[in-house]
């Protein structure tokens, strides 16, 4: 199946920084990916979904200057999460969309945890 | 918009049966898939129903009713393995877009 991976897989900083999290998909083109975020022992929660050489798209309650998204190529996507504050400590997941297959199917990466101190 | 519901843990014995039930109200419909996901791991895929009835994959079956908004996995011959997070997700575009319901929590006891 296809892989998606995910740098840094964890990741610690202070408070006040910005830390950036890439999502590849690394056998396939995606011109989708999406970005979650998941709280201990809660259901991940859609952020944003990234648009290959065009703006984000972000869910409602998602501020787009704090986490910024960038879909530069077709492997690739960025979050940024800027000024983090120990709030945004979480587990952050992406996926990558492929239409390769029999139906619409996302590709998972393996997450990366965010602790901000 | 969308709502989803599913039950929040259930526990069941090692080599036992145990069915998760996932309802959902939405103004679109482009697929219901289930993942697992362990702690700390990203969710992996396990099934997916676009059109009502049974798919059968393994010891996993999912199951889809379209007109009653409801889907179930079942898990056979549970191992302790299957000690995780199951979640319910529906997808209302082509896109791939996905709402996840909360999760439910299985727990396997020997």
């Amino acid at each position: 199946g296809a892989v998606v991976s995910q740098h840094p897989s964890r990741v610690i900083c202070k408070s006040g920084t910005s830390v950036k999290i890439e999502c590849r998909s690394l056998d396939f083109q995606a011109t989708t990916m999406f970005w979650y975020r998941q709280f201990p022992k809660k259901s991940l929660m859609l952020m944003a979904t990234s648009n290959e050489g065009s703006k984000a798209t972000y869910e409602q309650g998602v501020e787009k200057d704090k986490f910024l998204i960038n879909h530069a190529s077709l492997t690739l996507s960025t979050l940024t999460v800027t000024s983090a504050h120990p709030e945004d400590s979480s587990f952050y997941i992406c996926s990558a969309h492929s239409t390769s297959g029999s139906y619409n199917e996302q590709f998972f990466g393996p997450g990366t945890r965010l602790t901000v101190l | 918009g969308q709502n989803i519901d599913q039950p929040t843990e259930m526990t069941a014995t090692e080599g036992a049966i145990v069915q998760i039930n996932c309802t959902y109200q939405t103004s679109g419909f482009n697929g219901l898939f289930w993942y697992q996901q362990h702690a700390g791991e990203a969710p992996t895929f396990l099934s997916y129903n676009v059109l009502d009835g049974l798919e059968e994959k393994g010891r996993f079956s999912s199951f889809l009713s379209r007109s009653k908004g409801y889907s179930y996995l079942l898990l056979k011959e549970l191992q302790m393995k299957d000690s995780a997070s199951y979640l319910c997700a529906l997808t209302t575009d082509s896109w791939g877009k996905l709402q996840f319901g909360a999760g439910t929590q299985v727990v396997v006891t020997p």
